[in-house]
C-alpha cells in the first residue's frame, strides 16, 4: 500500500464548530506532515510528528490541534477557526531518520471551507 | 536565504506538444531536488527525486535534469497530452532539515486540444 489517505475530502464548518481531519498511511513511514495550501499558492508547512512525536510547530495557531495515536495515524483538531483558514489541508508521510532520497507522499487533501 | 524558483509561472501549449518547465534554487547545503505534479484541489504526486550526483531522471514522459553547479533543473514534458494540465512544483530538500523542504511557486500548465 503505497498511499496516503485522508478524510473527509470536504469540510464546511461555522467558527464555532469543534472538527477534526484524519489521515492515515500504512507505508511503515515514521515522520508525518501537515501542511495548508491556499489556491495557487505552494503549500505551508504546519506540523511534522516523527516517530509519533511533534517535532516541528510552524507558529501554527492553538486552534490548531496536532494528534499522532500511532505510527499509522495523524490528527488536526479544529477549533474557532477563522474564514481566513479556508484552505486545501494536506498530509504527507515519510520514513524519518533522514537520507537523501527522504520523499515526501502527499494525501489527496481536505478541502475546509469557514464559514 | 533559501528559497526556489520556478519559470514560467504559467504555460499553454497544444495536445502532442513538448515543453519545458525551469526551476533555480539557492538552497544550502543541498540534499534533494523533486518534481511534483499537482492537480486542481489534489495532493501532489512525485513524479521525479534526485539527488547532488544524478543529472537526468525518466519517468515516462517526464525528463528531469539538475544542473548543482549552477543550481537548475528542468522538467521536460514529451508529447503532451490534455492529463498533463496541472501545476508543477520543484521542490529542494536540505541535508540539515530533510523535513523542511522548499517549494517553488510553481508552474501552471494548460494542454488544450
Amino acid at each position: 500500500d503505497t498511499e496516503v489517505t485522508q478524510t473527509p475530502k470536504h469540510l464546511v464548518m461555522g467558527m464555532t464548530n469543534k472538527k477534526s481531519l484524519k489521515c492515515e498511511q500504512h507505508m511503515g513511514h515514521r515522520a508525518m506532515y501537515w501542511y495548508k495550501q491556499k489556491a495557487k499558492k505552494p503549500p505551508e508547512l504546519m506540523f511534522v510528528y516523527s516517530y509519533e512525536k511533534l517535532s516541528i510547530n510552524e507558529s501554527v495557531p492553538s486552534r490548531f490541534s496536532p494528534e499522532c495515536p500511532n505510527s499509522s495515524l495523524l490528527n488536526l483538531h479544529l477549533h474557532a477557526l477563522q474564514p481566513e483558514d479556508s484552505a486545501l489541508y494536506l498530509c504527507a508521510s515519510s520514513q524519518a531518520g533522514g537520507s537523501s532520497y527522504n520523499e515526501q507522499f502527499f494525501g489527496p487533501g481536505t478541502r475546509l471551507t469557514v464559514l | 536565504k533559501n528559497q526556489v524558483e520556478q519559470s514560467p509561472q504559467s504555460l499553454i501549449i497544444l495536445e502532442g506538444k513538448n515543453c519545458t518547465l525551469q526551476c533555480n534554487y539557492t538552497v544550502s547545503p543541498f540534499s534533494n531536488l523533486r518534481w511534483y505534479k499537482q492537480d486542481t484541489g489534489r495532493g501532489p504526486v512525485s513524479l521525479t527525486i534526485m539527488t547532488f550526483s544524478e543529472n537526468t531522471k525518466s519517468n515516462g514522459r517526464y525528463t528531469a535534469t539538475l544542473d548543482a553547479d549552477t543550481k537548475q533543473s528542468s522538467l521536460h514534458i514529451t508529447a503532451s497530452q490534455l492529463s498533463d494540465s496541472a501545476s508543477y512544483i520543484c521542490v529542494v530538500s536540505l541535508k540539515t532539515s530533510y523535513d523542511k523542504v522548499i517549494f517553488g511557486p510553481g508552474t501552471s500548465l494548460s494542454v488544450i486540444p
